[in-house]
């Protein structure tokens, strides 16, 4: 695709539910990295895959948090018995490799306000 | 553990004037660096990629350096516009991007 997309832009839920949220990457690229930014904040790392594997996941917050790549492009960030802390905008990225000598683009972000 | 920091937290600075960002890290043990730009509610677009072995990358008005050695970048905006008024974010690589907090520039005419 031209860009990374991602589904919802915007997702609004109660606390308690689950929520899945959608991240297509550039056609190629092999990494892909999910990203939190809370307001007035930098990025914060979450997860990134290299192919279909979970090469990092030291930034997942708790056990609430997983993420999937099945077939090494469409990934998909799961976040269980959301709460309200959970309200962020969720940023997801790809690049070329995971040597990171090559340029991450990141997509729009999906809003999840958690209520 | 790497961090990374980015001064000032705000800029406010009339149209057409010169003006630098300033991004400093602990660990430099880095592939790259890389310099975005964030507008309000969007995700991020990314403005220049410095890899470890340069010491600086242009594109049209903006320059950005790396000091490597001693943990520091900056973003050189020349001739500032209105149009760039946005959030600035610099990110070290290594096997993953580490954010600073980012610079909120504003440019009045």
């Amino acid at each position: 695709g031209a860009g990374v997309s991602q589904t919802p832009s915007n997702k609004v839920t109660e606390k308690g539910k689950y929520v899945e949220l959608r991240c297509d990457p550039i056609s190629g690229h092999t990494a892909l990295y999910w990203y939190r930014q809370s307001l007035g904040q930098g990025p914060e790392f979450l997860i990134y895959f290299q192919g279909t594997g979970a090469a990092d996941d030291s930034g997942l917050p708790n056990d609430r948090f997983f993420a999937v790549r099945p077939e090494g492009s469409v990934s998909t960030l799961k976040i269980q018995r959301t709460e309200r802390g959970d309200s962020a905008v969720y940023l997801c990225a790809s690049s070329l490799s995971t040597a990171m000598n090559t340029e991450a683009f990141f997509g729009q972000g999906t809003r999840l306000t958690v209520v | 553990k790497q961090e990374v920091t980015q001064i000032p937290a705000a800029l406010s600075v009339p149209e057409g004037e010169n003006l630098v960002l300033n991004c400093s890290f602990t660990d430099s043990a880095i592939y790259n660096l890389q310099w975005f730009r964030q507008d309000p509610g969007k995700g991020l677009t990314s403005l220049l990629l410095i890899q470890s072995s340069q010491r600086e990358q242009t594109s049209g008005r903006l320059n950005a350096s790396l000091d490597k050695s001693s943990g520091r970048s900056t973003l050189y905006i020349a001739a500032s516009q209105p149009g760039d008024s946005a959030t600035y974010l610099c990110a070290v690589g290594t096997d993953k991007l580490i954010f600073g907090t980012g610079t909120r520039l504003q440019v009045f005419p």
